[in-house]
This record gives C-alpha cells, sequence and structure tokens, in this order.
C-alpha cells in the first residue's frame, strides 16, 4: 500500500506559469516532507522541504503548501520556465521511518 | 555535483557474474543508503547504514549484498542477478539516521545496471 501518493503522472505547463504538483499522504505520523526533482541520467536532487509545524515554505520560484488535516501537499512553481521540466518526487518521513516516496510526476514546460 | 559519487554510471552484467557499485560521500555525513528506481516505481529503499552497521533492510534478496568499510563509503556487491534487476541504483547519504524527520538526503547520479 502506498503511503504517498503522486496521482498525476505527468503534467504540461506554459512557460510563465504556475505548476501545480500534488502529493497525498495516508499516514498521520509524518511530519516531514520534501521535493526533489530527477533529470534524465541524473539522481534526485534536493528542491524543498516543510516541517509538519509550518503550512508554507517559500524558496524563490518553489512553495510548498502542507495541509495536514487533508494529508495533502502542493509544490508551486512560479513562474514555470523550460529548465524546470522534469521529474518531481514527493517524500515524506517521521521519527523513526525512512524517506518514502512517491512515484513522481513528470512536468514539461512549453516555451 | 552532491557530494556523493557513484561508480561505474553504466554497467552490463551477465546473470553469472559477480560486480560490485561504489559510492562514496564527501559531506561528512553519518549515514548511507542505497535505493532502486524501476520504471514506474516508486524509489525502493534497499539498505540503510549508521556509521557503518546497517540498520535497515527492506527485505532485499541475498544476491544484493551491502558493505561499509567506513561513514564515507558503500558497496553494493552484486551476484547471480536476474534480468528483473535491470534498474538505476541510487546511492545516498543523510547528516544522521538517528531521527528520520528533518534529514534530508542527498543523493548520487546513480548507477544504471543491465542484466543480461
Amino acid at each position: 500500500d502506498q503511503q504517498v501518493k503522486q496521482n498525476s503522472p505527468s503534467l504540461s505547463v506554459q512557460e510563465g506559469r504556475i505548476s501545480i504538483l500534488n502529493c497525498d499522504y495516508t499516514n498521520s505520523m509524518f511530519d516531514y516532507f520534501l521535493w526533489y526533482k530527477k533529470y534524465p541520467a541524473e539522481g534526485p536532487t534536493f528542491l524543498i522541504s516543510i516541517s509538519s509545524i509550518k503550512d508554507k515554505n517559500e524558496d524563490g520560484r518553489f512553495t510548498v503548501f502542507l495541509n495536514k488535516s487533508a494529508k495533502h501537499l502542493s509544490l508551486h512553481i512560479v513562474p514555470s520556465q523550460p529548465g524546470d521540466s522534469a521529474v518531481y518526487f514527493c517524500a515524506a518521513s517521521s521519527g523513526n521511518t525512512p524517506l518514502v516516496f512517491g512515484k513522481g510526476t513528470r512536468l514539461s514546460v512549453i516555451a | 555535483e552532491t557530494g556523493v559519487t557513484q561508480t561505474p554510471r553504466h554497467l552490463v552484467m551477465g546473470m553469472t557474474n559477480k560486480k560490485s557499485l561504489k559510492c562514496e560521500q564527501h559531506l561528512g555525513h553519518n549515514a548511507m543508503y542505497w535505493y532502486k528506481q524501476s520504471a514506474k516505481k516508486p524509489l525502493e529503499l534497499m539498505f540503510v547504514y549508521s556509521l557503518e552497521e546497517r540498520v535497515e533492510n527492506n527485505s532485499v534478496p541475498s544476491r544484493f549484498s551491502p558493505e561499509c568499510p567506513n561513514s564515507s563509503h558503500l558497496f553494493l556487491h552484486l551476484h547471480t542477478l536476474q534480468p528483473e534487476d535491470s534498474a538505476l541504483y541510487l546511492c545516498a547519504s543523510s547528516p544522521s539516521t538517528l531521527t528520520y524527520s528533518g534529514n534530508t538526503i542527498y543523493f548520487g547520479e546513480g548507477s544504471w545496471l543491465t542484466v543480461v
């Protein structure tokens, strides 16, 4: 049973618009959430994280929102750029469990 | 450059071969990991080492054998693999495994393994 779900395998967005990537989780013990970005033939690169004591964390064009009651988090990229085209993985952990990853969402930013 | 280096980047091996994947981290971290990424599947945790001691083994077949000689190096020894073991194998490290919360994992670029 998947504890971290990314239900959209792919997403296409026009350059300059907002990209919204979604992630749902089932384990209420998760208290730390991360987003990773992965280009083809490379390992995942850490992008941004959020602790469960917050509901928003922002870093430049990237913002992660956490809705604990809905067990949902999202990554907003604005404005989207062609270089943002990659696979984005959502991950979650708690004090005694290693990171659990979703299957990823492939983002294509069209110029 | 993430501070985690994996070699080789690509490996083709027969089912009767013995080969090893190597990982080195230059981040001063105390925990190292092996993950497997297969097509259309989430990243699967294989092994976790903390200060050279194995702390997690997620029911990985014995044909995969990890070795952690020190906190900077991690190996994955491969023996009599099957074609379905073909995948991207990712090494990672993090500051600690004392608590996973707040603990960011940094990945290497991966080793593409093809078993023929």
